[in-house]
C-alpha cells in the first residue's frame, strides 16, 4: 500500500517568508509525528498528533512553528517568519492507534536564504 | 529525559564482514522499546529492527542483529555479511511504551561505509 508521503521534497525560500509542509500519513493511521533533522544531527522530535486527543506540542522550538492536522489525515507544519538555522529536513511518521512502529515519509528538505 | 548515545560517528567495514555499531541509552523507565533506523542518501527512515524491552531475547532479522543488554542499558546492531546497498546512517532510537510520550528518542547517527 501507500507509504507516507511529503510535499515538497525541496523548498527554497528566503528569510522572513512564511512556509507549509505537507504530510500524508498511511490509511488508518492515527498518529502522525514530526521531527527535525539539522545537517549532522540526529532527528529532533517536534510535535505529535494522536486521534482526537489534543497534541504534544514539546518539541516545537519557538512560537514560530505551528501544525494542524485536518480531519485525522493530512498534517501541515508551518514556519513563519523563516531563519537560517529553520534550514533542515523535515520528517513525517505515522503510526497506528496501537503500534509501536512508526513509518516514515521521504521528508521535506528546507533551506533558508 | 530519555537520552540515546551513539558515540561511533562513523563506521567502516569491508563487503561480506561483519561490523557492529552502538548504542547506549539512560532512562528511568522499565518499561520501553528500542529501534534501529537506516537512513540511506535518499532520506528514507527505514525501520531495520526493533526490541521490546521486557523480551530477554535478542532480536534478529536476516543478517541483522541486535546484542541488548538492558542491565548496561546498551543496545547494539551486528550486520553480518556486509553487502554494498547497507552503507548509510544508522540511527538508534528509544519510544516509551503506547499511551505515554510516544515519541521517537534518537542518537546522532553512525555513518556506516562498505568498502570492496
Amino acid at each position: 500500500g501507500a507509504g507516507v508521503s511529503q510535499s515538497p521534497s525541496n523548498k527554497v525560500t528566503e528569510k522572513g517568508k512564511d512556509v507549509e509542509l505537507r504530510c500524508d500519513p498511511i490509511s488508518g493511521h492515527t498518529a502522525l509525528y514530526w521531527y527535525r533533522q539539522s545537517l549532522g544531527q540526529g532527528l529532533e522530535f517536534l510535535i505529535y498528533f494522536q486521534g482526537n486527543s489534543a497534541p504534544d506540542k514539546s518539541g516545537l522550538p519557538s512560537d514560530r512553528f505551528s501544525a494542524e492536522r485536518t480531519g485525522g489525515s493530512v498534517s501541515t507544519l508551518t514556519i513563519q517568519r523563516t531563519q537560517q538555522e529553520d534550514s533542515a529536513v523535515y520528517l513525517c511518521a505515522s503510526s497506528s492507534k496501537n503500534g509501536y512502529e512508526q513509518y516514515f515519509g521521504p521528508g521535506t528538505r528546507l533551506t533558508v536564504t | 529525559a530519555q537520552t540515546v548515545t551513539q558515540s561511533q560517528p562513523e563506521m567502516s567495514v569491508q563487503e561480506a564482514e561483519t561490523v557492529t555499531l552502538s548504542c547506549t541509552y539512560d532512562t528511568s523507565e522499565s518499561d520501553y522499546y528500542l529501534f534501529w533506523y537506516k537512513q540511506p542518501p535518499s532520506r528514507q527512515m527505514i525501520l531495520v529492527i526493533r526490541q521490546e524491552a521486557y523480551k530477554q531475547q535478542n532480536a534478529t532479522e536476516n543478517r541483522f542483529s541486535v546484542n541488548f543488554q538492558k542491565a548496561a542499558k546498551s543496545f547494539s546492531l551486528k550486520i553480518s555479511d556486509s553487502q554494498l546497498g547497507d552503507a548509510a546512517m544508522y540511527f538508534c532510537a528509544y519510544r516509551s511504551p503506547t499511551g505515554t510520550a510516544s515519541k521517537l528518542t534518537f542518537g546522532t547517527g553512525t555513518r556506516l561505509q562498505v568498502t570492496l
